[in-house]
């Protein structure tokens, strides 16, 4: 089945610092979603990344999508405690299906 | 707007006790998901619904069957409660391959 890892599994910071979050996968993707969840809540939607390196950008957040589309990542500049959450990134299932695989996730705890 | 709304929120069952999770959108979506959630294991599929009819295993679909009512509600059902159930389930729907997700079901077995 699709393989995906998503580093680091945690993530402290000092209010302030900036944060990434990588995604690998075993296979070359269509495209790559990101998800947030704040404690205790549900994952919501981010954003979606289709095309070979594409970059995009939601404020203090940047996406990257790689050039052979197999990795991605989510850079949060200058990180406030308003970030704090997991973080996941979720790939289309075997064949594009849209049975979407989530990593792991990434914990994020910002250090006011 | 109620977008994905998931029932009970909360739900202690003793091992063998049977259930089921109800979940119902009305956004007009036509695929529609259930996942759990495991501390340290992300989200897993456990089945999904791809219309009104239809259903397909996800990665970890034993334990549990689901009914596609109709359009609007995606229910799922443990028959016989294990201790291995206990998680946090979460419905979604989907539209444009981007997911809505409910505010989840915590579920305890004994």
């Amino acid at each position: 089945g699709q393989q995906v890892m998503q580093i680091p599994q945690y993530q402290h910071v000092q209010e302030g610092e900036d944060f990434t979050t990588y995604c690998n996968s075993s296979t070359t993707l269509s495209n790559i979603q990101w998800y947030k969840q704040r404690p205790g809540g549900h994952p919501v939607f981010l954003i979606q990344l289709v095309k070979s390196g594409e970059v995009k950008k939601q404020k203090r957040l940047t996406f990257q999508f790689g050039e052979a589309k197999k990795n991605s990542s989510l850079h949060i500049t200058a990180t406030q405690t308003t970030d704090v959450g997991t973080y996941f990134c979720a790939l289309p299932g075997e064949g594009g299906s849209e049975k979407l695989v989530f990593g792991k996730g990434t914990k994020l705890t910002v250090n006011p | 707007n109620a977008g994905v709304t998931q029932t009970p929120k909360f739900q202690v069952l003793k091992t063998g006790q049977s259930m089921t999770l109800q979940c119902a959108q009305d956004m007009n979506h036509n695929s529609m998901y259930w996942y759990r959630q495991d501390p340290g294991m992300g989200l897993r599929l456990i089945y999904y619904s791809a219309s009104e009819g239809t259903t397909d295993k996800g990665e970890v679909p034993n334990g549990y069957n689901v009914s596609r009512l109709n359009k609007r509600e995606f229910s799922l059902r443990l028959e016989s409660a294990a201790p291995s159930q206990t998680s946090v389930y979460f419905c979604a729907s989907s539209r444009y391959e981007k997911l809505f997700f409910g505010s989840g079901t915590q579920l305890s077995v004994l």
